[in-house]
């Protein structure tokens, strides 16, 4: 596709429960990053993956929360014994080698944790 | 003090005014600024990017950066009520990398018809 996808599109789920969501880049685009975004509220950073080198994992809020990206495209974060505050839209968004700085978002993710 | 700063709103324009939305940073070397908007249910959206002081104008769309009073601002002349939608403001700073963008947490705007 053109854009970035992402799958779920809507994740219900139970306090404690694993939970995984996937992000698909464009083509081509080498950097790739998770935010997480609170009804009402901006983007939070969550972790950043550019080509080989390893990713930035600064913004990850505890250690229930790893991600991987294989292969250089596909991502999954991964949400462990997931908690009610873990509710939120996850973003993901790549960007080009050509312009780093240039985001381009998918269209999320909205996790609900009863 | 929050890195980005940005007027929740809501910001209420009558259609086809002017609608102005500022942003204030606290990182004095940063370097790089976005828009994105992002309608609601949606994702985020580039719509400008600026990296010099000045204007920069696309469309109905100008950016203005002042580094030395550290705010950036849009400008949408001719809102439409497509325009209606939530304004993100980014800024990255001088030496970081493309992950430390560091995004305000919007300005909800209103055009009224």
């Amino acid at each position: 596709g053109a854009g970035v996808s992402q799958s779920p599109s809507n994740k219900v789920t139970e306090k404690g429960k694993d939970v995984e969501l996937r992000c698909d880049p464009i083509s081509g685009h080498t950097a790739l990053y998770w935010y997480r975004q609170s009804l009402g509220q901006g983007l939070e950073f969550l972790i950043y993956f550019q080509g080989n080198s390893a990713p930035d994992k600064s913004g990850l809020p505890s250690d229930r929360f790893s991600a991987e990206r294989t292969g250089g495209s596909v991502s999954t974060l991964t949400i462990q014994r997931t908690q009610q505050e873990d509710s939120a839209v996850y973003l993901c968004a790549s960007s080009s080698p050509m312009d780093l700085y240039e985001q381009f978002f998918g269209p999320g993710t909205r996790l609900t944790v009863l | 003090q929050k890195e980005v700063e940005q007027n929740s709103g809501p910001l209420s324009v009558p259609e086809g005014a002017i609608a102005s939305l500022n942003c204030t940073y606290s990182d004095r070397v940063s370097q790089s600024f976005f828009w994105y908007r992002q309608y609601s249910g949606k994702s985020p959206e580039l719509i400008m990017s600026i990296y010099s002081n000045g204007d920069k104008e696309d469309g109905r769309f100008t950016a203005q950066l002042n580094k030395a009073s550290q705010y950036v601002s849009l400008l949408i002349r001719d809102s439409q009520p497509s325009d209606s939608a939530t304004y993100l403001c980014a800024v990255r700073g001088e030496y970081s990398s493309a992950s430390k963008i560091i995004f305000g947490s919007g300005t909800r705007l209103s055009i009224r018809p």
